[in-house]
This record gives C-alpha cells, structure tokens and sequence, in this order.
C-alpha cells in the first residue's frame, strides 16, 4: 500500500535553533518527493522537489534530503525563524498517478 | 501572477443541507485538483481534472459529491447532503499539465466547512 509516515507529529523549539523533521515512504513506482510548508489556514506551498537520483536539495534556510534506497527523507531547518511555524508536508509522487501525501508535523517556533 | 482563487473561505452549514466551493486556477494550468483536508491530516485527493476531464475520481464519494470543470478553467465541487464527517478544509490547486510527475502544484487557501 502506497504509504507516507512523518515524524515527529510536532515538534516545538525556540528561535535560533535547528530541527530535522522526518519522512518515511513507501510508495512506488517513484518518481519525485516533495516537501510543503502549510501556514494555519492557508494552502500548502512548495519548498524543495528531489527526483530519484537528487539527495539533497537547499531552498534558503530549509535543506531536503533524500534516500531513495531505504525510502527516507529529511528535510532540515536552519535558525529557525518565527514565521517558519507551520505544518511541513511530505508529498511522494508516482509519476503523476496519484501524489501520497504525508499527514504532516507540525512546527511551533517560541520566541 | 495571480494565485489560484477559492471561495468562499469559510463555510458553516447544518447537516443534511447542500454547500458548493468555486475555484479558480492560475491562467493556463491545465490540470486542477479537489483535496479534503481533516484537521491535523495531509490531503486526500478528491477529484483530478485534466482540462474538463476527470483523470481521477476514485476517492469521490458520488453518493454525496459531485465535481465539474465546465470550460477546462473553474471548477466547483458539491456536496449534496452534507454529513457531519464532511467538516473539513477543502483546497483547490492547479498545475500547467502533469508531466511525469515533474510538474509542480500551487494550492488556493482552501475552504473551511463546518458541518452542524
């Protein structure tokens, strides 16, 4: 069963520090994984898309990193930031098919 | 460029009655798609249209839901009567066309229904 699992389901720190958030899949075939940053009550939007032979990918402070052998991925924040408080959605996609999405960790950012 | 557009933005209807969302692509995106969102769950994929075709339609309850692109451009999703276990974000997004998975979504800012 085409399945995506992230961990932690929250995660809080304080402004400055760094996280690591966490995606297991088991999807196939496989195609891309992408990682989405969801703001309370607004749509998700994208921050980094890795094919199969890419296993790192920056987009400013976020870095995504990916493992196509043991199906895992990371996606790595750097001096977090307030407004990076958020829900983070890991996306695989089989070749159009049908997108997996993750259910999602959710990121609180104390000052 | 404008983003994709939804309305309304909340919504909040007793159970039984019937409730409609509009969205409104970015110009040019040939491919839309319907998500629910439960609180604190990713999005499941309701419906997927390619231009005014259905690609995928396998999660639509058709009992309750109904979904059409008139036109390839908007697209407005029904649910007809609405249940309790409807109460969810419903977001719309779009993509210029679905190429081997290299094509990226942009999603609206959804619409939160509640259903009493």
């Amino acid at each position: 069963k085409n399945q995506v699992e992230q961990s932690p389901q929250s995660l809080i720190i304080l402004e400055g520090k760094n996280c690591t958030l966490q995606c297991n899949y088991t999807v196939s075939p496989f195609s891309n994984l992408r990682w989405y940053k969801q703001d309370t009550g607004r749509g998700p939007v994208s921050l980094t898309i890795m094919t199969f032979s890419e296993n790192t990918k920056s987009n400013g402070r976020y870095t995504a990193t990916l493992d196509a052998d043991t199906k895992q991925s990371s996606l790595h924040i750097t001096a977090s930031q307030l407004s990076d408080s958020a829900s983070y959605i890991c996306v695989v996609d089989n070749y159009g098919q049908n997108f997996v999405f993750g259910p999602g960790t959710r990121l609180s950012v104390l000052p | 460029e404008a983003g994709v557009a939804q309305s309304p933005r909340y919504k909040i209807i007793e159970k039984r009655q019937s409730v409609a969302f509009w969205c409104n692509p970015i110009s040019g995106h040939a491919t839309l798609y319907w998500y629910q969102q439960i609180l604190g769950q990713g999005p499941k994929l309701l419906i997927q249209f390619q231009n005014n075709g259905v690609v995928d339609d396998s999660q639509l309850p058709k009992d309750r839901f109904s979904a059409e692109r008139l036109k390839g451009v908007d697209s407005t999703l029904k649910i007809q009567p609405a249940k309790l276990e409807d109460s969810a974000v419903y977001l719309c997004a779009s993509s210029l066309v679905v190429l081997a998975g290299r094509d990226e979504q942009f999603f609206g800012p959804g619409t939160r229904l509640t259903v009493l």
